[in-house]
C-alpha cells in the first residue's frame, strides 16, 4: 500500500547536513507528502509535511520538486540523536485518514 | 502531559488468552488509530476511529476489537492470543479525519509478547 520509495540506508557525518530522498511518482494532487522518524522502538514522531512549496520548520527542510514526483528531507545540522528511520509518507485522503508507512531510511549519522 | 499515551508498556502473556491496551489521548483529536509493527520493523495500519465510529479495519483478524468509549480513548482488545500477535503496537491520533493537512501523533508503543 505504501506510494514511496526510499533508499534503506543512508550515512551522513555528525555536523552536515543529511538529505534523505524520496520517490512518490504516482501521487494525486491533493495528497501531502508527510515525513516521520523513529529511533529505536519509540513512536514515530512528526518532522514535517508539504503539499507543493518547500517548507521549513525548527527541525528540517522538505524540498518538494515541481512536478511532485519527487522529495527530499533536509537535515541541516545532524546531530548522533537524528539516527533513526526516516519514512516519507503519502496520505490517502478522500474520507479516510491514512499514513501508510513504506520500509523507511536508516540514517547513521556518524561522528 | 504526554500528548498519546498508552497503557502497558510491555505485556507478556500466554497463547490462547485474552488482553487489552488502551490508549488515551489529550489533545482534542476527533481520529484516533491503532498500529502493528512487527519484527521486520514495518508499520501498518490496523484500524481508525472517527469520533467514536470505525473507519477503517484493514484486514484484521476479528480476534482483534476495537472500542472507543469517547472520542479520547481507543483501546484494543485481543482474544485468543497467538505467537504471530507478538509485536509492538502503536496507538495514534490526528485532528479531522477528511482534512489532509493534519500530522498525526504517536504513542510510545506497547510490546506484546506471546509465549
Amino acid at each position: 500500500d505504501a506510494k514511496t520509495t526510499q533508499p534503506p540506508s543512508m550515512d551522513c557525518a555528525e555536523g552536515r547536513a543529511a538529505n534523505l530522498p524520496c520517490n512518490h511518482s504516482t501521487i494525486s494532487g491533493n495528497e501531502y507528502v508527510y515525513w516521520y522518524r523513529q529511533i529505536h522502538s519509540q513512536g514515530p514522531q512528526y518532522i514535517i509535511h508539504g503539499l507543493k512549496n518547500n517548507e521549513t520548520n525548527e527541525m528540517a527542510s522538505l524540498i518538494i520538486t515541481e512536478d511532485r514526483k519527487s522529495s527530499t528531507l533536509i537535515l541541516p545540522h545532524a546531530t548522533l540523536r537524528d539516527t533513526a528511520v526516516y519514512y516519507c509518507i503519502v496520505r490517502v485522503g478522500r474520507s479516510f485518514n491514512k499514513f501508510y508507512f513504506g520500509s523507511g531510511t536508516k540514517l547513521n549519522v556518524k561522528p | 502531559d504526554t500528548a498519546v499515551s498508552q497503557t502497558p508498556k510491555y505485556l507478556v502473556t500466554q497463547m490462547g488468552n485474552d488482553k487489552s491496551i488502551k490508549c488515551e489521548q489529550n489533545l482534542g483529536h476527533d481520529t484516533m488509530y491503532w498500529y502493528k509493527q512487527d519484527s521486520k520493523k514495518f508499520l501498518k495500519i490496523m484500524f481508525s476511529y472517527n469520533n467514536k465510529e470505525l473507519i477503517i479495519n484493514e484486514t484484521v483478524p476479528n480476534r482483534f476489537s476495537p472500542k472507543s468509549p469517547d472520542k479520547a480513548h481507543l483501546n484494543l482488545h485481543i482474544n485468543s492470543l497467538e505467537l504471530g500477535d507478538s509485536a509492538v503496537y502503536f496507538c495514534a491520533s490526528s485532528q479531522a479525519s477528511g482534512a489532509l493537512n493534519t500530522e498525526a501523533f504517536f504513542g510510545q508503543g506497547t510490546r506484546l509478547t506471546v509465549v
